[in-house]
């Protein structure tokens, strides 16, 4: 059981480049949230999906998309890379309110 | 959107000693969580709570809802307590859209 998996660990990306932030969950769990942590800051809600099909933005989803064709699978999209876009990315799934989290993302926008 | 206050900030303790972070929140919220972030940087759910106290091991989470407020203890803290520890809260009627976190305490523990 290997509970939320992102991948890649980390990536460099240029201006204007795009890229798919992976996240796999094996714990069957509706309900997926994608978050970025800045330094200083507490975790934002990018986006988030509670079932197969169903997604929905939260407070900052500006940049970013997201789709949800099984219940495993929560990939994150960057089109357009950008600086503001620099952070570390975090995939959760939860099950009656305790959230599991990957391990995370770090990205660079350079 | 509603925020989540943490304190404090940072804190350095001696190992063995009692260690106390706490959360505020300003209206009302159907739980609570207290998370711990390792260095390396991955989070782990430590506590969920309603209302009144949760143990584990060493940690104790408390939570008061008329005052909206939630303490995290740390009895006879050690050097691998060392992390961030972040309170989160999900708002009534905040159903599927995820949790709102405070900016975490960074916690050291020294030898």
């Amino acid at each position: 059981n290997a509970g939320v998996t992102q991948t890649p660990k980390f990536r460099i990306l240029k201006i204007g480049q795009s890229m798919t932030l992976q996240c796999t969950q094996d714990m069957n769990h509706n309900y997926m949230y994608w978050y970025r942590q800045d330094p200083g800051m507490g975790l934002k809600l990018i986006y988030y999906s509670v079932g197969a099909g169903i997604t929905d933005k939260g407070e900052v989803p500006n940049g970013y998309n997201v789709s949800r064709s099984t219940t495993e699978d929560f990939p994150l999209r960057l089109e357009l890379a950008a600086p503001s876009q620099t952070s570390v990315y975090f995939c959760a799934s939860s099950y009656f309110d305790i959230q599991y989290f990957g391990a995370g993302t770090r990205l660079s926008v350079l | 959107k509603n925020e989540v206050e943490q304190s404090p900030q940072n804190l350095t303790a001696q190992e063995g000693e009692f260690i106390t972070i706490n959360c505020s929140y300003s209206v009302g919220i159907s739980a609570l969580h207290w998370l711990q972030q390792h260095p390396g940087g991955g989070i782990v759910s430590l506590f969920m709570l309603s209302s009144g106290k949760k143990k584990h091991g060493r940690l104790i989470a408390t939570i008061n809802i008329q005052e909206k407020h939630s303490s995290l203890h740390i009895t006879a803290s050690h050097p691998r307590d060392s992390a961030v520890y972040i309170c989160a809260v999900l708002y009534s009627g905040g159903g599927a859209d995820g949790l709102t976190f405070g900016k975490g305490t960074h916690l050291i523990i020294q030898p």
